[in-house]
C-alpha cells in the first residue's frame, strides 16, 4: 500500500461545484502539503500544515481551503471550482525540520469544465 | 522571493548519451537544493540533494554540485538509459537566519527527458 494516498485519482467537475480532494498518510509525519502542477510552471504550493493545529497559506491559496482532520489526513477543498483550477494536484508529507525530504502521493488530476 | 529556473525542455537523447539539465536559483541565505524525479503516472521522488556550498549530491548515476558562486545546481548523468525518461524538477528550501529549515520547497518548472533506445 502507498504511504501517501490521494483520492480520487481523477475527477471531472463543472464550474461552480464544490469538490474535495483527500490525502491520507501512514508515514506518521507531522508536516503535510498541497501542491498543484501545471505544464511549464512546475509545482506551486497551495497550503501546508506543520501539525494538526497549524495551517498556513502557500503561494496560491486563493480559491482553496484545507482541513487537517488528524495527523494522517489533510483535505483540499475548492469551494466553487473554476476552469483555471484544472491541474494535477499533489499531496506530500515530510518528517520535520531535521529531514527535508518530501514524500508525494500519486496525484489527483482535476478537470473543471 | 525565492525562485528556481530550469533549462527549457523537452530534452530527447539516445541511450548512453550524456545528460545535463541546468538549474539556477535565487534565494536569500543558504538554501538546500534538491532534484526530484517524476516517472509517468507517479508522484515526485527525491533523486538527490545538497545542503551546503560545494556539496555534491549523487544517486542512481546522477550527480549535481551545489555552486554558490554561480547559484547553480546542474544535474548530470554520464550515460542515460530508457528508464531515465521522466520529468526532472530542481527545487530549493530556504533556511532561516538560524539555519532551521522552513520546510517548504520552491520548484522549478520541470524538464521532460525522453531517452530513445
Amino acid at each position: 500500500d502507498a504511504d501517501v494516498t490521494q483520492t480520487p485519482r481523477n475527477r471531472i467537475t463543472k464550474t461552480g461545484k464544490r469538490i474535495m480532494l483527500e490525502c491520507s498518510q501512514t508515514k506518521g509525519h507531522d508536516r503535510m502539503y498541497w501542491y498543484r502542477q501545471d505544464p511549464g510552471l512546475g509545482l506551486r504550493l497551495i497550503y501546508y500544515s506543520f501539525d494538526v493545529k497549524d495551517i498556513n497559506k502557500g503561494e496560491i491559496s486563493d480559491g482553496y481551503s484545507v482541513s487537517r482532520q488528524a495527523q494522517a489526513k489533510f483535505s483540499l477543498s475548492l469551494e466553487s471550482a473554476i476552469p483555471n483550477q484544472t491541474a494535477l494536484y499533489f499531496c506530500a508529507t515530510s518528517p520535520g525540520q531535521q529531514n527535508e525530504k518530501l514524500f508525494f502521493g500519486s496525484g489527483t488530476q482535476l478537470s473543471v469544465l | 522571493g525565492d525562485s528556481v529556473t530550469q533549462m527549457e525542455g523537452p530534452v530527447t537523447l539516445s541511450e548512453e548519451a550524456f545528460l545535463t539539465i541546468n538549474c539556477t536559483y535565487t534565494a536569500t541565505g543558504y538554501p538546500s537544493l534538491f532534484w526530484y524525479v517524476q516517472y509517468p503516472g507517479e508522484g515526485l521522488q527525491l533523486l538527490l540533494k545538497a545542503t551546503k556550498a560545494d556539496d555534491k549530491g549523487s544517486n542512481k548515476g546522477f550527480e549535481a554540485t551545489y555552486r554558490k558562486e554561480t547559484t547553480s545546481f546542474h544535474l548530470e548523468k554520464g550515460s542515460v538509459q530508457v528508464s531515465d525518461s521522466a520529468v526532472y524538477f530542481c527545487a530549493l528550501r530556504r533556511a532561516n537566519a538560524g539555519g532551521t529549515s522552513y520546510g517548504k520547497l520552491t520548484f522549478g518548472q520541470g524538464t521532460i527527458l525522453t531517452v530513445h533506445p
